[in-house]
């Protein structure tokens, strides 16, 4: 049990454009989702928490116009990196917990690429 | 300062033998969870063992093992008769607070483990 996935796995863009990455908890309700962010060789950074149904709440430093998180409901949440550049270039995890545990469960991963 | 500290960027250790994972933390708040998570060369973050604040024993999964020293502020993670899967990144987390709302996760640098057949 206890399955997230993330949509795509990989991703390969143009400068400009924007890319939509889909988090989905398989076989729980999903309450509370976090997207993270980490570069080569780097530790996890928490970019954002999101709740289902209401904003999210962004980390210092973090752009919320630039990435646009949204959790419309207890199994998905989507983040839309706006107008991509190539300095996002990163991956991309999300986790997800239930309304019954503090454990987080991971996402698999996706690897953008703005070219 | 650092609210995490793995100090170990690198390790290799000969295949069998146990290895231990360092990860000091830093908080004033009483109440908070320690984990550790594995992430090899896929990418995906793999749970491995949790330790809370006011749990009186050493938390312990099959091979793994927190070594939890709670006036020292170190959660070191023990991994006995060590494999070659076991080549990995492995990251200290922290989580502070007690209840809902508080479970952001804060998480070390890393230590790449390389198991040497």
């Amino acid at each position: 049990g206890a399955v997230v996935s993330q949509h795509p796995s990989r991703v390969i863009c143009k400068s400009g454009t924007s890319v939509k990455i889909e988090c989905r908890s398989l076989d729980f309700q999903a309450t509370t989702m976090f997207w993270y962010r980490q570069f080569p060789k780097q530790s996890l950074m928490l970019m954002a928490t999101s709740n289902e149904g209401s904003k999210a709440t962004y980390e210092q430093g973090v752009e919320k116009d630039k990435f646009l998180i949204n959790h419309a409901s207890l199994t998905l949440s989507t983040l839309t990196v706006t107008s991509a550049h190539p300095e996002d270039s990163s991956f991309y995890i999300c986790s997800a917990r239930s309304a019954y545990s503090y454990e987080q469960y991971f996402g698999p991963g996706t690897r953008l690429t703005v070219t | 300062a650092q609210k995490i500290t793995q100090t170990q960027p690198g390790m290799f250790v000969q295949e069998k033998e146990a290895v231990t994972l360092d990860c000091t933390y830093d908080t004033s708040d009483p109440s908070y969870g320690l984990f550790w998570y594995k992430q090899p060369s896929s990418g995906e973050m793999i749970f491995l063992i949790y330790q809370g604040s006011y749990d009186q024993q050493n938390a312990t999964e099959g091979r793994y093992s927190l070594n939890f020293q709670k006036a020292r502020k170190s959660a070191n993670l023990v991994i006995s008769a060590s494999q070659l899967g076991d080549s990995a990144m492995y990251f200290c987390a922290m989580r502070e607070g007690r209840g809902f709302g508080n479970e952001k996760l804060t998480f070390g640098t890393g230590t790449r483990l390389t198991i040497i057949p």
